[in-house]
């Protein structure tokens, strides 16, 4: 079945520290991939998306994400990060198999803190 | 820059009630999804809906639900009888076509069933 996992629950990070957050999926077929991010009371915007090519992704606001086949995963980064990233950041991956319109599967979220 | 739009920001009712769950999709996007998240839970995948009918639906998605697209841009989610458990956050989405195009969110309704 697919699924996606997002290990961390809560992350606090430093303002102007490095962020990774984890994300591993379960797919059968090749995935495609995004990363949202959900602040309190908005709804959720997209980050980022890997469809195909470079396996490194460049997002909004700084982030990154980098695809591994052989990990399965797609965790998301950013050199430094700011007060205005504490969020709510979702992975997902989008169905592409046949005949599906798309509709995505989501992790459980990681929420991130950031320290001044 | 256009965005999805979604009526009430919050809705109240009564176990047994019905409820109408409204979303305007940007206006020149072809598919249009509904998905729910529960307090303290991951985002769910209710259904997608596509050339007026709906293209898939997960097993959440019962005879009590149902989806609408009354004129050329609303896209409205009925829950016919609540239950408790119906209690979440909705999101409506939608996207012009095609699986690799980006789903654009609204910013959500929470609903309560008291």
């Amino acid at each position: 079945a697919q699924s996606v996992t997002q290990p961390d629950i809560h992350i606090t990070v430093s303002e102007g520290a490095s962020l990774e957050l984890r994300c591993n999926y379960s797919y059968g077929a090749t995935p495609y991939l995004f990363w949202y991010v959900q602040s309190p009371g908005q709804g959720l915007q997209l980050l980022l998306k890997y469809f195909s090519g470079d396996t490194l992704v460049q997002g909004i606001k700084g982030f990154e994400a980098e695809f591994k086949r052989s990990q399965s995963s797609f965790n998301l980064r950013k050199p430094s990060v700011h007060w205005s990233d504490a969020a709510e950041y979702f992975c997902a991956v989008g169905a592409n198999y046949g005949g599906s319109q798309g509709n995505l599967i989501f992790g459980k979220g990681t929420k991130l803190s950031v320290k001044p | 820059e256009p965005e999805v739009t979604q009526t009430p920001s919050h809705q109240v009712t009564q176990m047994g009630q019905e409820v109408i769950l409204r979303c305007v999709p940007i206006s020149n996007h072809l598919y249009f999804y509904w998905y729910r998240q529960i307090l303290g839970q991951k985002v769910e995948f209710l259904v997608s809906f596509y050339n007026n009918e709906i293209s898939e639906k997960s097993e959440i998605f019962d005879d009590q639900f149902s989806v609408e697209r009354p004129d050329g841009s609303n896209f409205t989610l009925k829950i016919r009888s609540t239950k408790l458990e119906d209690s979440a956050m909705y999101f409506c989405a939608s996207k012009r076509q095609g699986p690799q195009e980006t789903q654009y969110f609204g910013p959500g309704t929470r609903l309560l069933v008291l």
